[in-house]
């Protein structure tokens, strides 16, 4: 049963960047996209962004696109999540999920990480 | 960009009641790039409907999804306690775009 792992939480201040983990345990990324959805306090589920770590090709939604980098290490199962220049808007939980290519759902989803952006 | 609109926004129901839950998406899309997930306070979603109809592994016969073109739907014939939470649709949107996107959420709460 594979397992996600997600990097700890991270408080940063406005304007710098932060870099979430994503390690598959138990079985390697060979066949999944790996997305990265966000959660601000209290709302409601936002999707960013997959890539497909076999060739490393991303898609982003317009709203993140530019700031945020999606890259993998295929050598360690991991994916990262880069945000650029943070703002407060930007406080939210960070979920990685893994989907099974052409299946569109999630069956497995990180821990979650909490990115709070504070002066 | 598919826009995903959920309704209602809560859903105030009592246990063993019927739930009906819609995902309305403003382009039509293909009823297999429909996804349900459940998501209760300080957890991680779940899977629980794939293909707008079929049921995720372990999830009771209770939940069951419908719809196509534009308009979807979530019911839960019998609410038990375990039920009330928040619900989310997401849609695949292929070519030429390649991309995911949620619905707002329904949240249904005990009455």
């Amino acid at each position: 049963q594979v397992q996600l792992v997600q990097s700890g939480a991270e408080v940063k201040q406005p304007g710098a960047s932060v870099k979430v983990s994503c390690k598959a345990s138990g079985q390697s990324f060979t066949g999944y996209y790996m997305h990265w959805m966000r959660q601000a306090p209290g709302q409601g589920l936002e999707w960013m962004g997959w890539i497909y770590p076999n060739s490393g090709e991303t898609r982003y939604t317009q709203k993140f696109q530019g700031r945020v980098t999606l890259t993998r290490d295929t050598s360690i199962s991991a994916v990262y999540m880069e945000i650029h220049r943070l703002t407060s808007d930007d406080t939210a939980v960070y979920f990685c999920a893994r989907e099974e290519a052409g299946t569109y759902k999630y069956d497995n989803w990180g821990q979650g990480t909490l990115v709070s952006v504070s002066s | 960009e598919i826009v995903l609109t959920q309704s209602p926004g809560t859903l105030s129901l009592s246990p063993g009641e019927r739930a009906t839950l819609s995902c309305r998406t403003s382009q039509s899309v293909s009823s297999s790039h429909i996804v349900w997930y459940q998501q209760k306070p300080g957890q991680v979603p779940r899977l629980l409907i794939y293909g707008a109809s079929n049921r995720a592994t372990g999830i009771p016969d209770r939940f069951g999804g419908s719809g196509s073109g534009t308009d979807f739907t979530l019911t839960i014939s019998r609410l038990e306690p375990e039920d009330f939470a928040v619900y989310y649709c997401k849609q695949y949107h292929d070519s030429p775009t390649f991309l995911y996107s949620f619905g707002q959420g329904t949240k249904l709460e005990i009455k």
